[in-house]
């Protein structure tokens, strides 16, 4: 079945780095999303990704639809320490059953002030 | 405001004991969705609902149950056949004549004793 692969799994950095985060699948996806799930919370929506090649912005961050559209990026500029929290992927199903999605394992992200 | 709601924050029960774990929505959405987590590990789909009265298994549905008697609530029972019943449990919801993403619930972590 499709599976959403993230890595690294988890991140130790400095505030003020910059960080790169990857999902990848074998099978394609039409839409790629981003979420962030602060410690304790459900995950928020963060990036939404239509078309493949697609590139968009929400502040700091910037997330990629890979060409292949197999594969996703987000990467997060000058971090600070709020910015901690597990980072996932996720899509669509390739039956879109009902808006079932599919989420990616997780990269967590830690930040040293 | 528009939203899930999920409650209570933390619930504990004795083993042995079914507990059912509340969540409603004031989104208008049509379908809703329960995930499970656990510490390190990503979301696992429980149940999930298109539509009122309907509803279909996830990837892990032994020993829970559901109903959606009203399209705003989509209440999560965990009985007692669940082996392992602690985790953080998640509702979602979506807009099945819209976009794809989910919005997510403040989650319910559930400790059995």
């Amino acid at each position: 079945g499709q599976q959403l692969n993230q890595s690294p799994q988890s991140m130790f950095i400095q505030e003020g780095e910059d960080v790169s985060m990857n999902c990848t699948s074998s099978s394609i996806f039409n839409t790629w999303l981003w979420y962030k799930q602060d410690p304790g919370e459900g995950p928020v929506l963060l990036i939404a990704l239509y078309k493949a090649g697609e590139l968009t912005s929400n502040g700091r961050l910037t997330a990629q639809f890979g060409i292949t559209r197999k594969d996703s990026f987000l990467n997060i500029s000058a971090s600070i320490p709020s910015d901690v929290g597990i980072y996932f992927c996720a899509g669509p199903t390739i039956y879109n059953q009902g808006g079932k999605l599919i989420f990616g394992q997780g990269t967590e992200l830690s930040v040293k002030p | 405001d528009g939203g899930i709601t999920q409650s209570p924050k933390y619930l504990f029960r004795k083993e042995g004991q079914n507990v059912t774990l509340s969540c409603e929505q004031n989104l208008n959405h049509d379908a809703m969705y329960w995930y499970r987590q656990d510490p390190g590990q990503g979301l696992r789909l429980i149940y999930y609902s298109q539509i009122v009265n309907d509803f279909q298994k996830g990837d892990i549905a032994e020993g829970y149950s559901v109903s959606r008697e009203k399209k705003e609530s989509f209440p999560l029972t965990v009985t007692s056949a669940q082996k392992n019943p602690t985790a953080f449990y998640l509702c979602a919801s979506s807009n099945s004549g819209g976009p794809l993403f989910q919005f997510f619930g403040p989650g319910t972590r559930l400790t059995v004793l």
